[in-house]
């Protein structure tokens, strides 16, 4: 089976300081695993993804995220938070073709000024 | 434009009063997914659809239907809806051949059930 875990729901930086976000998973086959952003009043929108490969992927909005095998972990970061960056962002993993997509809880991300 | 759209945004309903909410896609997807949100429970699935006349349950399926007549079509309905499934409500959809096809979501649907 496979799971995502996202530690702690709510996460607060200053304008221009480093965003890390968490997200640890659990498969037992190589996954593909996903960064989804929320705005307030909007649906899910895909921030970046990681098939094979590159294990660093770059997405929408200054976003990157490294896939670390050894730690199951693909943590979300970015070097300079901006308050458009404020929002939920979900973890998701897939392990194939059959199987389901698999989100966390989430984590809102607030930007102080 | 490529898009998933939901009807309607917001909805107040009272218990035991049959509802529909719509979803329509304009991609071509196969797969179509409703989920709920609800607050520290992120997102459950509630059912899927592989493709016309496909359809499968996820995580909470009870208290729900749907249906896939058309491809680009997937509605929700709730026959006898009850306080507990006051919930925001998305549909999502993909390509089911690609499965690194991310999900294209929809704004989402705001139910209320009084």
């Amino acid at each position: 089976a496979q799971s995502v875990t996202q530690l702690g729901s709510h996460v607060s930086v200053s304008e221009g300081a480093l965003v890390l976000l968490r997200c640890n998973y659990s498969s037992s086959v190589p996954p593909y695993l996903f960064w989804y952003v929320q705005y307030p009043n909007q649906g899910l929108q895909l921030l970046l993804k990681y098939t094979t490969g590159a294990t660093l992927v770059k997405g929408i909005n200054g976003f990157e995220a490294e896939f670390k095998k050894s730690e199951t972990s693909f943590h979300l970061t970015k070097p300079s938070a901006h308050m458009s960056d404020a929002a939920e962002y979900f973890c998701a993993v897939r392990t194939g073709a059959n199987s389901k997509l698999t989100f966390g809880k989430g984590i809102t991300l607030s930007v102080r000024p | 434009e490529a898009q998933v759209t939901q009807n309607p945004r917001y909805l107040i309903t009272v218990t035991g009063k049959k509802l529909t909410v719509t979803c329509s896609q304009n991609m071509n997807h196969e797969y179509m997914s409703w989920y709920r949100q609800d607050p520290g429970l992120g997102l459950r699935q509630i059912y899927y659809s592989m493709n016309v006349e496909v359809t499968d349950k996820g995580d909470v399926p009870e208290g729900y239907k749907v249906s896939r007549k058309e491809k680009r079509n997937f509605p929700l309905i709730l026959e006898s809806p009850s306080p507990n499934q006051t919930s925001l409500y998305f549909c999502a959809s993909s390509f089911q051949l690609d499965y690194s096809s991310p999900l294209h979501f929809g704004n989402g649907t705001r139910l209320t059930v009084t």
